[in-house]
């Protein structure tokens, strides 16, 4: 399978605990992004990467939480200290990068993501 | 950013084709139409993209009026699979996606 993938599928925690949230992009995309999604709401940007290079953080991203991409491969979004209000699936999604035309009509290829839930 | 309103909700019946409309006012000049299809407990999925006129793919066709300040989906001949919720999204915001909350559509037998 080429596509996005992210692990876990599924991650119960207790509250005040640490986790931590792997997404491996589709290998030859540039971009690797963050969405939170809520129920009966869409997707919620939290952060980017081109390459290794975080270039946009939401303000829903708080101090609590930390994204990385050390190689500009796969990155990982770690919650500290987690909360019940965290609870929600993670979304992650990768683009190529195009040209500056190209992207405004880019197209992000979405994983399954990792549903959190924080007891 | 353009902000988009498509109804919350929508049922069909199996065969049927199915149409969602999606309001966007203030699209910018070079922005472009998306819609994504989600299926419960996973990633939104890309279905079609457009800038006007009428674009057609194996899964959907995307008609764009002139003014571009809205677009329909079309979906034909419903399934049961295709019981989801579709995004419709105008433009880039810094190459991020925005999202709205979509139209859950429930497709019955």
């Amino acid at each position: 399978d080429t596509g996005v993938s992210q692990n876990p599928r599924h991650k119960i925690t207790k509250r005040g605990q640490n986790v931590t949230f792997r997404c491996d992009p589709i290998s030859e995309h540039n971009r690797l992004y963050w969405y939170r999604q809520t129920l009966g709401q869409g997707p919620e940007f939290l952060t980017y990467f081109q390459n290794e290079a975080q270039l946009e953080k939401s303000r829903l991203l708080s101090d609590r939480f930390s994204a990385e991409r050390p190689k500009g491969s796969f990155s990982t979004l770690e919650i500290q200290r987690t909360e019940q209000g965290d609870s929600a699936m993670y979304l992650c999604a990768s683009s190529p990068r195009g040209t500056a035309e190209g992207q405004k009509r880019e197209t992000q290829y979405f994983g399954p993501g990792t549903r959190l839930l924080v007891l | 950013l353009a902000k988009t309103t498509q109804p919350i909700s929508m049922d069909s019946y199996e065969g049927q084709e199915v149409n969602i409309t999606c309001s966007h006012n203030n699209i910018a000049t070079n922005d472009y139409i998306t819609w994504y299809q989600q299926f419960p407990s996973q990633g939104p999925r890309f279905i079609i993209q457009g800038y006007k006129t009428k674009v057609t793919n194996e899964v959907a066709s995307l008609f764009i009026p002139a003014d571009r300040k809205s677009s329909t989906l079309s979906l034909p001949r419903v399934s049961l699979s295709d019981t989801a919720v579709y995004y419709c999204l105008v433009g880039l915001q810094g190459g991020k996606l925005i999202f709205g909350q979509g139209t859950e559509l429930s497709v019955k037998p």
